[in-house]
């Protein structure tokens, strides 16, 4: 069975720019969540999506956004970068959705984005 | 809500001694626990987890972990480390309808 997938692997991008993230679950799972790594902040809660829904929500600003497809694909855009959102952002899939299963999550690679 | 404490930032040891990585939770619920382990440019990968049952769990690479429920604690241990466990480790927390909750990483170092 696959893992988690995301894509791509590094980019960098300028002050300003925007940038989109994508992650592919694992087949069956229908929940997948986005967190921000830094070394001054270590991890941090960006959201979970269940079943094309937001269910949960860090305190990130509304530059952050995400969305979740009916395959359970899901992106997540950060519009007008900032050189603080250089980040390794991981994405960990689950097999059910909050207050569901045993919250044990399956982590992809990251995409590990440098502002410039 | 629920949170997860990692009292140590970083933890050296030498190789082939013994290491606790300690971690304490609050929870207002009944709840799950897990290790990560993220070596590194890596994402993280699960070492153990507590569900229900023996309050001992074992992991993958020799890591075991006692679940203490008066105590709220969730220690990873091994009792002889290896070069290659240098990495991070992460505590989390799971229960109810709140997202998991991890800790903000324990950073093993191993020296030979």
């Amino acid at each position: 069975k696959a893992g988690v997938t995301q894509t791509p692997r590094y980019l960098i991008k300028t002050r300003g720019q925007q940038v989109t993230l994508s992650c592919s679950p694992i087949s069956g799972h229908r929940s997948v969540s986005w967190y921000q790594q830094t070394p001054g902040q270590g991890l941090q809660f960006l959201f979970e999506y269940f079943s094309e829904t937001q269910r949960n929500k860090g305190n990130f600003p509304g530059r952050f956004s995400g969305r979740q497809f009916s395959n359970s694909r899901s992106e997540m855009n950060v519009s007008t970068l900032e050189l603080g959102d250089s980040a390794l952002y991981l994405c960990a899939s689950s097999l059910a959705g909050p207050g569901q299963g045993t919250g044990e999550l399956f982590f992809g690679e990251g995409s590990r984005l440098t502002v410039l | 809500a629920q949170s997860v404490t990692q009292l140590d930032s970083q933890v050296p040891v030498f190789e082939e001694a013994p290491v606790e990585l300690r971690c304490n939770y609050s929870s207002s619920v009944s709840v799950y626990l897990f290790w990560y382990v993220q070596y590194p440019n890596q994402g993280l990968q699960l070492l153990l987890k507590y569900l229900s049952g023996s309050t001992l769990v074992k992991g993958i690479n020799g890591f075991e972990a006692e679940f203490n429920k008066s105590q709220t604690s969730f220690h990873l241990r091994k009792p002889s480390v290896h070069i290659s466990d240098t990495a991070e480790y992460f505590c989390a927390v799971a229960g109810g309808y709140q997202k998991v909750t991890f800790g903000t990483g324990t950073k093993l170092q191993v020296i030979p």
